[in-house]
């Protein structure tokens, strides 16, 4: 049973445009939510996190929405850039269990 | 800070080998998480340790995986005798000053290849 999914396998968008990264999850008892990205040959790293209090967090290029209705989270990439380039990983997490689990990624290619 | 430090970054092994990877987290980070990564199962908790004391290990495949935490600065992960499935890529992850619901820090993994 995958708790955390991430549909889409790859995304590819336009410098400058808008990339969509989605995430669903099933399990209600996860109450924070991170995106981690990830360059080749490198371990993944934080991008940016939200807590199930809250339906959005910025930093500035990335926003990360929350719905918790429909146990689903997304983030928004604004403006894309090549550097974006990477496997981005939604991590959800029960902060009582101390662990997140993570979806199996997507790749984010921004072509220049 | 030098981060969390794997080594080896790279190792192969023939099949039936022990192998040991090792893992120094960050300094005063009490959480340590042991993942592994494949195209298959993407990426996938093993084992989580905290203050030194695995709390989870739910996720370790089989008895041939163990891990251990002997001090608050070095864990292993040890696969004995090692199989080509084993063949992955293994992080570890700390994370700080007692909270849950802050962002773990990666290692650079260790890309383990069974043959």
């Amino acid at each position: 049973d995958q708790q955390v999914k991430q549909n889409s396998p790859s995304l590819s968008v336009q410098e400058g445009r808008i990339s969509i990264l989605n995430c669903d999850y099933t399990n209600s008892m996860f109450d924070y939510f991170l995106w981690y990205k990830k360059y080749p040959a490198e371990g993944p790293t934080f991008l940016i996190s939200i807590s199930s209090i809250k339906d959005k967090n910025e930093d500035g290029r990335f926003t990360v929405f929350l719905n918790k209705s429909a146990k689903h989270l997304s983030l928004h990439i604004v403006p894309s850039q090549p550097g974006d380039s990477a496997v981005y990983f939604c991590a959800a997490a029960n902060t009582n269990a101390g662990k997140s689990t993570f979806g199996d990624g997507t790749t984010l290619t921004v072509k220049p | 800070d030098a981060g969390v430090i794997q080594s080896p970054r790279h190792e192969v092994t023939e099949m039936g080998q022990e192998v040991t990877l090792r893992c120094k987290p960050i300094s005063g980070h009490n959480s340590l998480f042991w993942y592994r990564q494949t195209m298959m199962r993407g990426l996938e908790l093993l084992i989580y340790f905290n203050n030194n004391v695995p709390i989870d290990d739910s996720g370790m495949p089989e008895d041939r995986f163990s891990a251990k935490m002997p001090n608050a600065s070095f864990s292993t992960l040890k696969i004995q005798p090692s199989e080509p499935r084993d063949s992955a890529v293994y992080f570890c992850a700390s994370r700080g000053h007692g909270r849950r619901d802050t962002e773990a820090f990666f290692g650079q993994g260790t890309r383990l290849t069974v043959v």
